[in-house]
């Protein structure tokens, strides 16, 4: 039973740079998923950051792509989100999951069946 | 803003059957994937695929899909199914990028 739980600081200064982990437990970060974060504002909807495959491959989210970078560390079965230069508008839940995406003749199905708890970050000084 | 639309709000009597719908262009070559989350909990995967849920799942959770829309359709509601629910998909760019729906928040009466 896969399991995964981020860690990282709770409270990051503006203009600063947020740096979450996930960590992979009961399974391989080298097995076939896309490892993806996701971010909740306070009273808001999910937010698609990012994900990143074990090869290094790596999809972001167009409106925050010049601020996020996502890594793999296999020895270590975790994965990263850094987001830089944060603002009030990143203090959110994030969230890191397992992604699956695969196809067959006629569709391409995608989700994501393993979340962790979340962390709350908030960005303030 | 979202590339798949959600109602943001829905309502249904206990025991009865609620639809909740996602519109999207991408979802003519993408299943969508369904999310259920109670408030201070993380999301929780209800379907996927063409009509698929994951162990653990009750079977009045269920899944469709017709052109540009999916649909989730629990039959016979039960308090415990009040919640917001999220469609995920990717994008219509041909990126192939993650995205959700603005999430409908669901009351059972």
């Amino acid at each position: 039973q896969v399991q995964l739980q981020e860690s990282g600081p709770g409270l990051v200064k503006p203009s600063g740079t947020l740096s979450l982990t996930c960590a992979v437990s009961g399974g391989s970060i080298s097995s076939s998923n896309w490892w993806s974060w996701v971010r909740q504002p306070p009273g808001k909807g999910l937010e698609w950051i990012g994900e990143i495959y074990h090869s290094g491959s790596t999809n972001y989210n167009p409106s925050l792509k010049s601020r996020v970078t996502i890594s793999v560390d296999k020895s270590k079965n975790q994965f990263s989100l850094k987001l830089s230069s944060v603002t009030a508008a990143d203090t959110a839940v994030y969230y890191c999951a397992r992604g699956e995406l695969d196809h067959n003749a006629y569709y391409y199905y995608y989700y994501m069946d393993v979340w962790g708890k979340g962390t709350t970050v908030t960005v303030s000084s | 803003s979202s590339e798949l639309t959600q109602d943001p709000a829905v309502s249904v009597a206990l025991g009865q059957t609620v639809r909740i719908t996602c519109q999207g262009d991408s979802l003519r070559s993408y299943y969508a994937s369904w999310y259920q989350q109670k408030p201070g909990q993380a999301p929780v995967l209800v379907i996927y695929g063409k009509n698929n849920r994951p162990s653990g799942i009750p079977d009045r959770f269920s899944g469709s899909s017709s052109g540009n829309t999916a649909s989730l359709t629990i039959t016979g509601a039960q308090a415990e199914d009040e919640a917001d629910y999220y469609c995920n998909s990717r994008d219509s760019s041909g990126n192939h990028l993650g995205v959700f729906g603005g999430g409908t928040k669901l009351t059972v009466l």
